[in-house]
């Protein structure tokens, strides 16, 4: 059973950085792709971004490329985000989410992660 | 980008009614590469369906999706208060794997 685990709530001022994390367990690197969809206030989804944990390659949504960079610590299975220069059009909960490396349907989520960027 | 225009607004329903939602695609989903997701308020959303018909592990088959080329329904029979939630079709044809607005089910 994958198991997704986020860090916690962040309040961050406009024109700053944030970094997610997502602790995962119970998958194989192999066969499993880590997704971020992010969600705004009383809003729909949105997908970010990927990783494929084994090489450590990634693709993003046309929206992020360059503001949003994705890498992993293997050792803990550990995935992070970074975003950059957010605005208050970024507050959202992040999650991230487990597909299979053939089709990206979201079979796992993690908890979610609250962004709120205000001054 | 392939836009998912789901059925608008909220459908309210007694218990023990079907409920049809529906998933339009701006162009035509290959494979039917296409997840129906559960979402109740403060939790993360839930996989229902995949492969536009398969249903998820321990999803009731209550749940029953259909469909292809442009156009996919989700069909929820004997409806129960549980069931009410938001209710989102994604794609997953071609990047970027996008979403519907959601369409919002209240059972009364």
């Amino acid at each position: 059973q994958v198991q997704l685990v986020q860090s916690g709530a962040e309040v961050k001022n406009p024109g700053a950085s944030a970094r997610l994390s997502c602790r995962a367990s119970g998958f194989t690197f192999s066969t499993s792709y880590i997704h971020w969809v992010r969600q705004a206030p009383g809003q729909g989804l949105e997908w970010m971004a990927l990783m494929n944990p084994g090489p450590g390659s990634t693709h993003y949504a046309e929206k992020f490329q360059g503001r949003v960079t994705l890498t992993r610590d293997t050792s803990t299975s550990t995935f992070y985000m970074d975003v950059n220069s957010l605005t208050s059009e970024d507050t959202a909960i992040y999650y991230c989410a487990h597909t299979n490396y053939l089709l990206f349907y979201f079979d796992y989520w993690g908890q979610g992660t609250l962004v709120t960027v205000s001054s | 980008e392939i836009v998912l225009t789901q059925s608008s607004g909220t459908l309210s329903l007694s218990p023990g009614e079907r409920a049809t939602l529906s998933c339009r695609a701006s162009q035509s989903v290959t494979r039917s590469y296409l997840a129906w997701y559960q979402q109740k308020p403060g939790q993360a959303p839930r996989l229902l369906i995949y492969d536009a018909s398969s249903r998820a592990t321990g999803i009731p088959d209550r749940f029953s999706g259909g469909g292809s080329g442009t156009d996919f329904t989700l069909t929820i029979t004997r409806l129960e208060p549980e069931d009410s939630a938001m209710y989102y079709c994604q794609q997953y044809s071609n990047s970027p794997y996008t979403f519907g607005q959601g369409t919002k089910l209240e059972i009364k």
